[in-house]
Formats: structure tokens, C-alpha cells, sequence
């Protein structure tokens, strides 16, 4: 069974710091692109950032371009994504899913979701 | 960056109804069209990949067309544990987007 289990969610103040986790088990995690998805509460879904198999490419979108980096390690199955600079309207679910890359990928198995509020 | 359009941004239908949900992207996106169900407190799940691909496990009164720049998702016979929040999502091209959502509620 494919399963995906963020953690490193929180609290943190704007301009603050946090790093996200995900675990990937069930699959082999180093054929797959994996991505991170974020929703406001009660908002839509908001894609943020993907990256491919080795780790060599890696897209994003504008608005955490410079503040945000996506990465993975192999060896663990794991998936990260460093979040710095946190601003009041990153507050969001934070989803990691498996990915069949760009183009013409789509969202096959998604994690529970964590939390990241920003907040003074 | 490619827009995402769905219509309607809710609905109210009854059991058995037969559902219509519309997605407009802003430019040519060939096939590359999937479709997302949500329920509360809960992560999308894919019900459609490509225009038409319908995933392994979901039922075949999900059904998915269109091409270049209008889409569509109709459910058959909407049953109860249809009603749930649906979105479209293109990946043409980085940024990779969605739809803004359209709710299913009963009626």
C-alpha cells in the first residue's frame, strides 16, 4: 500500500523558518517525481513545487520562488521542503503527493496533510 | 501562468441526478487535464487522469472529456458519497494549476 506521511508542521512567526518531511512507503520513492500542494483552510488547492527522480530538476511557483526549496533523499524514501521567510498567507495545509512529472503528470497518492500556520 | 476556470463554483443535485462540472483552461493544455475529489478534513484523491483516464477503484459513472481548452467532469448518478468538492488541474506547463473548486451539495 502506497502511503505518504508528512510532519514538521507548526506554528511559526512571519519570517520565520520551518522544514517539512514526507515519507514515502509502498513504492519505489526513486522512480517517481514527488510534489508539495498546499491549501488555506477552507480555500482551493495551490501547487508549490515539484521535483524529478534524481533530484537534478526542480520547478516551483513564483510566489516561493527564493523562499522555499524542495529537495529528497533516495536512500530514506523521504521528501523535504525548507520554508523560510515564512509570510502570513503561506499559512496553509501542506500535502506531499507522488507525482508523474510535467508534462502530462497527474496526483496519484497524497499524504493526510500538515499544518503551517504563520502567525505574530 | 496558465488560468484554471471551473463552472459552477457550487451546485445542489439529488441523488441520481446526472452532474455536469465545466473546466476552461487559459490557453491550449492538450490532454493534460486531471480531476481531484475532496470531502472534508480529508486529501484529494484522483478520480481522472488525462482528459479521460479513469483511475483504478473509481466508479464508472465518473467520466471524464474535452480538449485544448474546455474540459468536463459528469458524474452519471450522483450518489451519496459523491457530494464533495471537485477541482481540475492542469499540467501542460510550470506552474502547475487548479481550478478554484465546485462544491456538490445535496439538495
Amino acid at each position: 500500500e502506497v502511503q505518504l506521511v508528512e510532519s514538521g508542521g507548526g506554528l511559526v512567526q512571519p519570517g520565520g523558518s520551518l522544514r517539512l518531511s514526507c515519507v514515502a512507503s509502498g513504492f519505489t520513492f526513486k522512480t517517481y517525481w514527488m510534489t508539495w500542494v498546499r491549501q488555506p483552510p477552507g480555500k482551493g488547492l495551490e501547487w508549490v513545487a515539484n521535483i524529478n527522480q534524481d533530484g537534478t530538476t526542480k520547478y516551483s511557483v513564483d510566489s516561493v520562488k527564493g523562499r522555499f526549496t524542495i529537495s529528497r533523499d533516495n536512500v530514506k524514501n523521504s521528501l523535504s521542503l525548507q520554508m523560510n521567510s515564512l509570510r502570513v498567507e503561506d499559512t496553509a495545509i501542506y500535502y506531499c503527493a507522488r507525482d508523474f512529472g510535467i508534462p502530462g503528470g497527474w496526483f496519484d497518492a497524497w499524504g493526510q496533510g500538515i499544518l503551517v500556520t504563520v502567525s505574530s | 501562468d496558465i488560468q484554471m476556470t471551473q463552472s459552477p463554483s457550487s451546485l445542489s443535485a439529488s441523488v441520481g441526478d446526472r452532474v455536469t462540472i465545466s473546466c476552461r483552461s487559459s490557453q491550449d493544455i492538450n490532454k493534460f487535464l486531471n480531476w481531484y475529489q475532496q470531502k472534508p478534513g480529508k486529501a484529494p484523491k484522483l478520480l481522472i487522469c488525462q482528459v479521460s483516464s479513469l483511475q483504478s477503484g473509481v466508479p464508472s459513472r465518473f467520466s471524464g472529456s474535452g480538449s485544448g481548452t474546455d474540459f468536463a467532469l459528469t458524474i452519471g448518478s450522483l450518489q451519496p458519497e459523491d457530494f464533495a468538492t471537485y477541482f481540475c488541474q492542469q499540467s501542460y506547463t510550470s506552474p502547475l494549476t487548479f481550478g478554484g473548486g465546485t462544491k456538490v451539495e445535496i439538495k
